[in-house]
């Protein structure tokens, strides 16, 4: 399967916890998006990287958020000193890069974060 | 500011028979995309169907197709011959030339009886 892969797929962690979740792209794509989903709503965008550069970081990206894609392959995301709002779907996705509009990005499985 | 709005919390749909989800937006750039994405409960994001701003044809893909109404902002998603598998929920999202992000609605619960 060479589709988007996310771990771990569940996460359950008490506050004031650090975590880090992983996302492996389809292997040609450049970009990589992070979202986060709530219950009952659409996912909302927190941040993408072109290759390795980060390009767009929304206000939702607290500074206990960080993302990196170091070696413009695999993606990591971290939070640092969870809370309980933090409990979300964390969904990666990844895209060819051809902008324009036309671009259609790929979902990964998602990873399920409950904050304790 | 791009937005989605999806006027249907819920949908139901008998076994082969056709259902419309409606999606309208609202935007200011010239060039824009739009798409469907379905979430069953798993929670995945499986996307459906695209369409651009500036495609002069309503796409299609199988048994999806969506209708896209330029003047209306609107771009409604038809699921022709509905199968219980399509149960799920179903999103409307767009993006722009200049903005790469996706936007989506709240999106519609679609539901499949025999």
């Amino acid at each position: 399967d060479t589709g988007v892969s996310q771990n771990p797929r569940h996460k359950i962690t008490k506050r004031g916890q650090n975590v880090t979740f992983r996302c492996d792209p389809i292997s040609e794509h450049n970009r990589l998006y992070w979202y986060r989903q709530t219950l009952g709503q659409g996912p909302e965008f927190l941040t993408y990287f072109q290759n390795e550069a980060q390009l767009e970081k929304s206000r939702l990206l607290s500074d206990r958020f960080s993302a990196e894609r170091p070696k413009g392959s695999f993606s990591t995301l971290e939070i640092q000193r969870t809370e309980q709002g933090d409990s979300a779907m964390y969904l990666c996705a990844s895209s060819l890069g051809q902008g324009a509009a036309t671009d259609t990005q790929y979902f990964g499985p998602g990873t399920r974060l409950t904050v304790l | 500011a791009q937005k989605i709005t999806q006027t249907q919390p819920g949908m139901f749909v008998q076994e082969k028979e056709a259902v419309t989800l409606d999606c309208t937006y609202d935007t200011s750039d010239p060039s824009y995309g739009l798409f469907w994405y379905k979430q069953p409960s798993s929670g995945e994001m499986i996307f459906l169907i695209y369409q651009g701003s500036y495609d002069q044809q309503n796409a299609t893909e199988g048994r999806y197709s969506l209708n896209f109404q330029k003047a209306r902002k609107s771009a409604n998603l038809v699921i022709s011959a509905s199968q219980l598998g399509d149960s799920a929920m179903y999103f409307c999202a767009t993006t722009s030339y200049n903005t790469d992000k996706l936007i989506f609605g709240t999106g519609t619960r679609l539901q499949v009886f025999p």
